[in-house]
């Protein structure tokens, strides 16, 4: 079965350092998708970045970025140069081929992040 | 900018009522989901649908419904409320039949407790 494991379930970080957040997965699909999504105290889900399986670089957006291994199934999250905008929750994501029609993905259980200043 | 729109952020609700949760989207998707959060589990879908009038469980479907007559609007339904079921509630859509890479667009919750 697919699982996503997030195993930092919070962090601290100084303001204007870099910050790795850990994502795992599990799947024996060979195409997929894999998503990261970031929850401020206030609910609304925002949409980071997307890494498509097949994808020979790793996608970046902005200060974000996914260092993507493949052969470990590992999809970390790098934001560079973090801001106290950036304390939040962060969630990982899996999109398994086979449910392409109705698009479901699989959540992590999130890792929280909090900016000291 | 898709909008998701839930119909209330915040609810109190007694044991027992049946409860109605509101979702329109305003992008002509065809998919939409509903989802729970609670602490250290993520986010666990409840129900999808991918049509108008069609529906399909997701992992954890006991004790809820849904509903979708018109392709905007998805309403997830508790019949009959239980403290259990004091959660976070997010509504999501996609459009098209293969976004591999079209994020979900999520509502910004509802914070449901059942007292």
């Amino acid at each position: 079965a697919q699982k996503i494991t997030q195993t930092q379930p919070g962090m601290f970080v100084q303001e204007k350092e870099a910050v790795t957040l850990d994502c795992t997965y599990d799947t024996s699909d060979p195409s997929y998708g894999l998503f990261w999504y970031k929850q401020p105290s206030s609910g609304e889900m925002i949409f980071l970045i997307y890494q498509g399986s097949y994808d020979q670089q790793n996608a970046t957006e902005g200060r974000y970025s996914l260092n993507f291994q493949k052969a470990r199934k590992s999809a970390n999250l790098v934001i560079s140069a973090s801001q106290l905008g950036d304390s939040a929750m962060y969630f990982c994501a899996m999109r398994p081929p086979g449910y392409s029609s109705a698009s479901k993905i699989i959540f992590g259980s999130g890792t929280r992040l909090s900016i000291r200043p | 900018d898709v909008k998701v729109t839930q119909s209330s952020r915040y609810l109190v609700k007694r044991t027992g009522e049946k409860v109605f949760l509101e979702c329109v989207q305003d992008m002509d998707h065809e998919n939409m989901f509903w989802y729970r959060q609670d602490p250290g589990l993520g986010l666990r879908l409840i129900y999808f649908s991918y049509d108008v009038k069609m529906k399909e469980k997701g992992d954890i479907p006991e004790g809820y419904s849904v509903s979708r007559e018109k392709k905007e609007r998805f309403s997830l339904i508790l019949e009959s409320a239980s403290t259990n079921q004091t959660s976070m509630y997010l509504c999501a859509s996609v459009g098209g039949h293969l976004p591999e890479n079209q994020p979900q667009h999520f509502g910004d919750g509802t914070r449901l407790s059942i007292l």
